[in-house]
């Protein structure tokens, strides 16, 4: 079972931040969170991961609060190339290895 | 850049026949993982495996094998196709822990199976 918790759908207006939330209650202290999305037709694409500290690259932000129970990623300056479903996820440890395991992700829909 | 490509992009079979779904990637990655992906659903882990011959269940592992001889290579095998199985293939691939970008999956452009 995914560990993570997202909102079905959000909308955005084209050049406003988005804030995408995700609920991570159960996070253990060395699990990492991920983001990732998926433009329609194509496989996911990574964005962004991190463990406690707030993260910037190229693409986005991602704040995780102090109690690491949540996070919320940011796109500075959304465009319409950014609609895609957006997908927290958490890193789970199995047989010796790690996985990640998706949820059904946040439906972003960039308007004009 | 790392590049992780699945033999087909569509296929069209037939109910019990056996389906094989092949995945290679070129960045000697050790973990490989096959998703299924359907509408409302999101991506569910299928099998994946962290080393030549070895594989771990998902969690909907029912009705699928895998093989993983070769380190690139990870292959999905449906040995008798249903309709249920009527969905959407993706591949992935990551470095194992403590080598650098640990955690970022790699994925391939998917497979779209269609069972009749």
């Amino acid at each position: 079972d995914a560990k993570t918790t997202q909102p079905t759908s959000m909308d955005c207006a084209e050049g406003r931040a988005a804030n995408l939330p995700c609920n991570h209650s159960t996070i253990s202290g060395n699990e990492y969170v991920y983001w990732y999305r998926q433009i329609h037709s194509q496989g996911p694409q990574y964005i962004i991961h991190g463990l406690k500290n707030n993260e910037t690259n190229e693409m986005a932000s991602l704040i995780i609060t102090e109690d690491r129970k949540s996070s919320t990623l940011i796109l500075p300056h959304a465009t319409l190339r950014d609609t895609a479903v957006y997908y927290c996820i958490v890193r789970v440890t199995q047989g010796g290895s790690e996985k990640l395991v998706f949820g059904k992700g946040t439906k972003l829909t960039v308007n004009p | 850049d790392v590049k992780v490509t699945q033999s087909s992009r569509y296929l069209v079979k037939r109910t019990g026949e056996k389906v094989f779904l092949e995945c290679v990637q070129d960045m000697d990655h050790e973990n490989m993982f096959w998703y299924r992906q359907d509408p409302g659903l999101g991506l569910r882990l299928i099998y994946f495996s962290y080393d030549v011959k070895m594989k771990e269940k998902g969690d909907i592992p029912e009705g699928y094998s895998v093989s993983r001889e070769k380190k690139e290579r990870f292959s999905l095998i449906l040995e008798s196709a249903s309709t249920n199985q009527t969905s959407m293939y993706l591949c992935a691939s990551t470095p194992s822990a403590g080598q650098p970008n640990t955690g970022e999956l790699f994925f391939g452009e998917g497979s779209r199976l269609t069972v009749l």
